[in-house]
């Protein structure tokens, strides 16, 4: 089956420093998703990248999908406090019948 | 109303008891997703349910059992659980309007479980 791959797992920063997390998938993607869990919620969609080689930007986010659909990154310039939490892709092969599968996810820490 | 509602939010159950966990939506979403999540792992599908038929069972043991009564509400009936299946349960809902692109799903803030 799909799997989606996610490293680092942790992720310790100071406020202030870039991190970037990244995502790969063992089968080709027909879209790729990211989601923030902050500590105690839930996840909640960032951002959804279709095309090859597409980026998108949010403030601080920047999220790449690969030329070959098969991995993604998401970066954020300058952390701040409210950026704690952990951060998950979630791939769909295509079709729009199964769920996403979710990457581990990477926790980001942010050390003040 | 942009809003995935579960309720109870916390649930302390014993292996014996027969419980319910219940999700609400009203952004007429015709897909709703039942997910698992231990601490410090991601979500992990056990139930989808377009246009209320249930589309996706990801293998999940029978003391698990969902129910979709219309296409606002959807329920995870619990029954002779073990300790092993404390977690915290989200219920998620996405447009879901047959489209070959899977949209972005809408979690609610899940039901903290705990089997004793």
């Amino acid at each position: 089956g799909q799997q989606v791959m996610q490293i680092p797992q942790y992720q310790h920063v100071q406020e202030g420093e870039d991190f970037t997390t990244y995502c790969n998938s063992s089968t080709t993607l027909s879209n790729i998703q990211w989601y923030k869990q902050r500590p105690g919620g839930h996840p909640v969609f960032l951002i959804q990248l279709v095309k090859s080689g597409e980026v998108k930007k949010q403030k601080r986010l920047t999220f790449q999908f690969g030329e070959a659909k098969k991995n993604s990154s998401l970066h954020i310039t300058a952390t701040q406090t409210t950026d704690v939490g952990t951060y998950f892709c979630a791939g769909d092969s295509g079709g729009g019948a199964d769920g996403l599968t979710f990457g581990k996810g990477t926790h980001l820490i942010i050390q003040p | 109303d942009t809003e995935v509602t579960q309720t109870p939010k916390h649930l302390v159950m014993g292996m014996t008891n027969k419980k319910s966990l219940k999700c609400e939506q009203h952004m007429g979403h015709r897909a709703m997703y039942w997910y698992k999540q231990k601490a410090k792992k991601p979500p992990e599908l056990m139930f989808v349910y377009s246009y209320e038929k249930l589309s996706i069972n990801e293998s999940v043991p029978s003391r698990f059992s969902p129910e979709c009564p219309n296409s606002s509400l959807l329920n995870l009936h619990l029954h002779a659980l073990q300790p092993e299946d404390s977690a915290l349960y989200l219920c998620a809902s996405q447009e879901g309007r047959g489209h070959q692109l899977i949209e972005k799903l809408f979690f609610g803030s899940g039901t903290q479980l705990s089997v004793l």
